[in-house]
C-alpha cells in the first residue's frame, strides 16, 4: 500500500504545454516537499510547502499544497525540455518529530520533447 | 564537504558476501539518513541518526542490514550475507532544517 500516490507516473510532452502531477494520501501531512531527480543523480529539492493552502512559485513551476495538509500538486506552465526528469513528492507524517524521515511517492517521469 | 559524498558509487558483490557502503554528510549536518531506491522510484526510508545516535531503523528489511555513525559524522551502511533482492541504489541524505540533501548513492548489484 503506498501511502502517498502520485499521478501520473509517466508524462511525455510536446515542449510549450503544460502539465499538472498528483501527490495524494489519507494521511496528514506536517510537510511537503518536491524533488526532481536526473539520471545518475539524487533527487534534488525544488520546495517545502507546509501550510495548508499554501502556494509556492518557482519560476514556470507552482506548488501548491492542499487545505487540509493531505495533498500537493505541482504545475509546470510552457513545458521546456531541460524539465526532463523524475518528479517525487515527499511527506514528514504529522506529529512526527523528524521532518526528515519522508515517505515519497513512486514519482512521474517527464519527458518534454522539443 | 559542498555536498553529501557516498562511495563507493558502484559495488558489484558475490551472493553471500558482506557490503560496506559509506556516507560522508555535509559538514555540520546533525541528521543523517539512509535510503534505498528502485529504479524509477521514489526513495525507501532505511534509518536515520541525530549524531551518532540511531534515532529510528525502522524501515531496515531485516538483522543483515545494519548502520552505524560512531562519531556523529561519516556513516557506515552494512549489509551481511547479500542476496540478489538486496540490488538497488543506497542513497544517503544529510538535513539541515526542512532541507534535505542526498547524495548521488551507491549502485549495488548481488550476482
Amino acid at each position: 500500500t503506498q501511502l502517498l500516490e502520485q499521478s501520473p507516473q509517466f508524462l511525455s510532452i510536446q515542449e510549450g504545454e503544460n502539465l499538472t502531477v498528483y501527490c495524494n494520501s489519507s494521511s496528514v501531512f506536517s510537510s511537503l516537499q518536491w524533488y526532481r531527480q536526473e539520471p545518475g543523480e539524487g533527487p534534488v529539492l525544488l520546495v517545502t510547502v507546509v501550510t495548508g493552502g499554501e502556494v509556492k512559485k518557482l519560476k514556470r513551476l507552482t506548488f501548491q499544497f492542499g487545505d487540509a495538509r493531505k495533498d500537493s500538486s505541482l504545475h509546470i506552465t510552457a513545458a521546456q525540455p531541460g524539465d526532463t526528469g523524475l518528479y517525487l513528492c515527499a511527506g514528514a507524517l504529522d506529529g512526527s518529530s523528524n521532518t526528515g524521515k519522508l515517505i515519497f511517492g513512486q514519482g512521474t517521469t517527464l519527458q518534454v520533447k522539443p | 564537504g559542498a555536498g553529501v559524498s557516498q562511495s563507493p558509487r558502484y559495488k558489484v558483490t558475490k551472493r553471500g558476501q558482506d557490503v560496506a557502503l559509506r556516507c560522508d554528510p555535509i559538514s555540520g549536518h546533525v541528521s543523517l539518513y539512509w535510503y534505498r531506491q528502485a529504479l524509477g522510484q521514489g526513495p525507501e526510508f532505511l534509518t536515520y541518526f541525530n549524531y551518532e545516535a540511531q534515532q529510528d531503523k525502522s524501515g531496515l528489511p531485516n538483522d543483515r542490514f545494519s548502520a552505524e555513525r560512531p562519531e556523529g559524522s561519516i556513516s557506515t551502511l552494512t549489509i551481511q550475507r547479500t542476496e540478489q533482492r538486496d540490488s538497488a541504489m543506497y542513497r544517503c541524505a544529510s538535513q539541515n532544517g526542512l532541507k534535505v540533501f542526498f547524495g548521488q548513492g551507491t549502485r549495488l548489484t548481488v550476482v
